[in-house]
């Protein structure tokens, strides 16, 4: 499964929203769906699974959303933290597949 | 506290070899599916291996396949990649990463290592 996601940059101001798309080639099984957080010099953090759950220690403004191929992840309101990049993952067939990555940077 | 820590990442010229290693704490290792993701510098992530739990399903990535080798060992709670007839284009950081269920479920990664850096070139 190829996901692909948009846009490659989003450039916003702390304080706005954020929203993330992650489109696949074809149906994620049982949405099985990851985004996660990557900081310069940091290996990624698991933000969200399945799709909307959020892992453990993520705060309420990251929220997923989305089904078989459009997925979705917001960010409500932005922190300076929250300036990333961020990727999607498939892990509902083999071989799990990432999208390339959006990079969300300060305005 | 979960912990995955690698080793072995090193500069290594095109069709060499090399073996990354993966310590693993704070969990029960035997339980879970564990893999390798690369990271080539300034690049996006691709996931390269993964073993089951117990051992007996590997599973490569097409671009490594029949050249890298994932194995582990339960015992000694490590995992390790064998990187046979290495390309430059195997340049990138390299995670140990875990899946978040237990005994091969399909399930996302909850616990990244810090990456080892491996470099390819003449």
């Amino acid at each position: 499964i190829v996901l692909t996601q948009s846009p490659g940059t989003l450039s916003l101001s702390p304080g706005e929203r954020a929203t993330l798309s992650c489109r696949a080639s074809r149906r994620v099984n049982s949405n099985n769906l990851a985004w996660y957080q990557q900081k310069p010099g940091q290996a990624p953090r698991l933000l969200i699974y399945d799709a909307s759950s959020r892992a453990t220690g993520i705060p309420d403004r990251f929220s997923g959303s989305g089904s078989a191929t459009d997925f979705t992840l917001t960010i409500s309101r932005l922190e300076p933290e929250d300036f990333a990049v961020y990727y999607c993952q498939q892990y509902g067939s083999s071989p799990r597949t990432f999208g390339q990555g959006t990079n969300v940077e300060i305005k | 506290e979960v912990q995955l820590v690698e080793s072995g990442g090193v500069v290594v010229q095109p069709g060499g070899s090399l073996r990354l290693s993966c310590a693993a704490s704070g969990f029960t290792f035997k339980d879970y599916t564990i893999h390798w993701v690369r990271q080539a510098p300034g690049k996006g992530l691709e996931w390269v291996s993964l073993i089951s739990w117990d051992g007996t399903s590997p599973y490569h990535a097409d671009s490594v396949k029949g050249r890298f080798t994932i194995s582990r060992d339960n015992g000694k709670n490590s995992l390790h990649l064998q990187m046979n007839s290495l390309k430059t284009e195997d340049t990138a950081f390299y995670y140990c990463v875990k899946d978040q269920g237990a005994y091969g479920v399909y399930s996302p990664f909850d616990a990244w290592g810090q990456g080892t850096l491996v470099t390819v070139s003449s």
